[in-house]
């Protein structure tokens, strides 16, 4: 399967600070890639999709100004939590589509404590 | 109703037993379905996708399909204390996105 890595892996920040994670492709050249958020103890939701090149598809409820997204590159898409708040607090993981029929490959997922 | 709706856990089975998990979508269109294994504090793990009707066996794993019953399962034979883990049901939604249920946690008693 597709090889995705993340990076932080973990970061604590302060209250109204901004975050940067990038999420990479090692293997393929991902034209798509997708965000997910993970609160403890709850499955995956579905944040947004980020295409390479264009603007990213947020799904309903998520705030685009907010978790602002970027893929410039096949191989890199990051994602940035504006003005964090402890809300914000969660396990963030990105992932790619395979060349299987819809399957997905995760990265290791970035933990975020917003204090 | 919920897009991708999973039995309930924790389950809880002694080590060398069948575990069995269940899974059950809303979307009748739906084509493609995978488990996940995810560990405590890691993220998911592709572990089976399934397309077609019937069984689909890869090691101790066995994935069955019924398009019919919108139902998916997910068998683990002879377990072992490494599978204790939370297993996520997924499938695919009228686009190229996937719909995860809450998973069930798997706690395999040695």
């Amino acid at each position: 399967g597709a090889v995705v890595s993340q990076h932080p892996s973990r970061v604590i920040c302060k209250s109204g600070t901004s975050v940067k994670i990038e999420c990479r492709s090692l293997d393929f050249q991902a034209t798509t890639m997708f965000w997910y958020r993970q609160f403890p103890k709850q499955s995956l939701m579905l944040m947004a999709t980020s295409n390479e090149g264009s603007k990213a598809t947020y799904e309903q409820g998520v705030e685009k100004d907010k978790f602002l997204i970027n893929h410039a590159s096949l191989t890199l898409s990051t994602l940035t939590v504006t003005s964090a708040h402890p809300e914000d607090s969660s396990f963030y993981i990105c992932s790619e589509r395979g060349t299987g029929q819809y399957e997905q490959f995760f990265g290791p997922g970035t933990r975020l404590t917003v204090l | 109703q919920k897009e991708v709706e999973q039995n309930s856990g924790p389950l809880s089975v002694p080590e060398g037993a069948i575990a069995s998990l269940n899974c059950t979508y809303s979307d009748r269109g739906s084509q493609s379905f995978f488990w996940y294994r995810q560990y405590s504090g890691k993220s998911p793990e592709l572990i089976m996708s399934i397309y077609s009707n019937g069984d689909k066996e890869d090691g101790r794993f066995t994935a069955q399909l019924n398009k019919a019953s919108q139902y998916v399962s997910l068998l683990i034979r002879d377990s072992q204390p490494s599978d204790s883990a939370t297993y996520l049901c997924a499938v695919n939604r009228n686009d190229y996105k996937l719909s995860f249920g809450a998973g069930t946690t798997v706690t395999v008693r040695a």
